[in-house]
């Protein structure tokens, strides 16, 4: 049973557009949620993260929605940059348990072609 | 600069063989994890552990063992290699309470 799903194996948009990321999640326990990108031969690193406790989060070039009730999130990245070009992650975690555990979705490749 | 590092980053091993990956991070913090990563997997938690001595398995612990003597260093042993076993295998760590994880840069080990 996998409890977060990105549905995109990959996604490729041109460079100066926007990129939309999705990510779906089963577990109505989930209230935090983060996103990782990786590059090739290096482990991810943070990007930006959500508290269910808002619906949305800038930083920069980024943006993420959630939506409980769909219980939905998405990554935005405007504009998309060649260098955005990585594997993202989604992640989810249950607050107060499990010593910072997460539950990491299989992850969406995104090529931004310039 | 927070640091997380991995002994190795490829290993060749033999069936049957016993494997031990070690993982170091430089920034206090009491949790770490080890993940696997394969292809259309995304990254599945093996085990974590949250103190000295302290361990929990995570979603996929079958044909794995994990030790953490020290606060800075968490190892992961694969008792008797197997082919199954072929994989890149990430290293975490993250504040007690935090919910960012610092990943190293990942084992990548083939089991032959």
């Amino acid at each position: 049973d996998q409890q977060v799903k990105q549905n995109s194996p990959s996604l490729s948009v041109q460079e100066g557009r926007i990129s939309i990321l999705n990510c779906d999640y089963t577990n109505s326990m989930f209230d935090y949620f983060l996103w990782y990108k990786k590059y090739p031969a290096e482990g991810p690193t943070f990007l930006i993260s959500i508290s269910s406790i808002k619906d949305k989060n800038e930083d920069g070039r980024f943006t993420v929605f959630l939506n409980k009730s769909a219980k939905h999130l998405s990554l935005h990245i405007v504009p998309s940059q060649p260098g955005d070009s990585a594997v993202y992650f989604c992640a989810a975690s249950e607050v107060g348990t499990n010593a910072g555990k997460s539950t990491f979705g299989d992850g969406t490749t995104l090529t931004v072609k310039p | 600069d927070v640091k997380v590092t991995q002994s190795s980053r490829y290993l060749v091993k033999r069936t049957g063989e016993k494997v031990f990956l070690e993982c170091v991070q430089d920034m206090d913090h009491e949790n770490m994890f080890w993940y696997r990563q394969d292809p259309g997997l995304g990254l599945r938690l093996i085990y974590f552990s949250y103190d000295v001595k302290m361990k929990e398995k995570g979603d996929i612990p079958e044909g794995y063992s994990v030790s953490r003597e020290k606060k800075e260093r968490f190892s992961l042993i694969l008792e008797s290699a197997s082919t199954n076993q072929t994989s890149m295998y990430l290293c975490a760590s993250s504040l007690f309470g935090g919910w960012e994880q610092f990943f190293g840069p990942g084992t990548r080990l083939t089991v032959l």
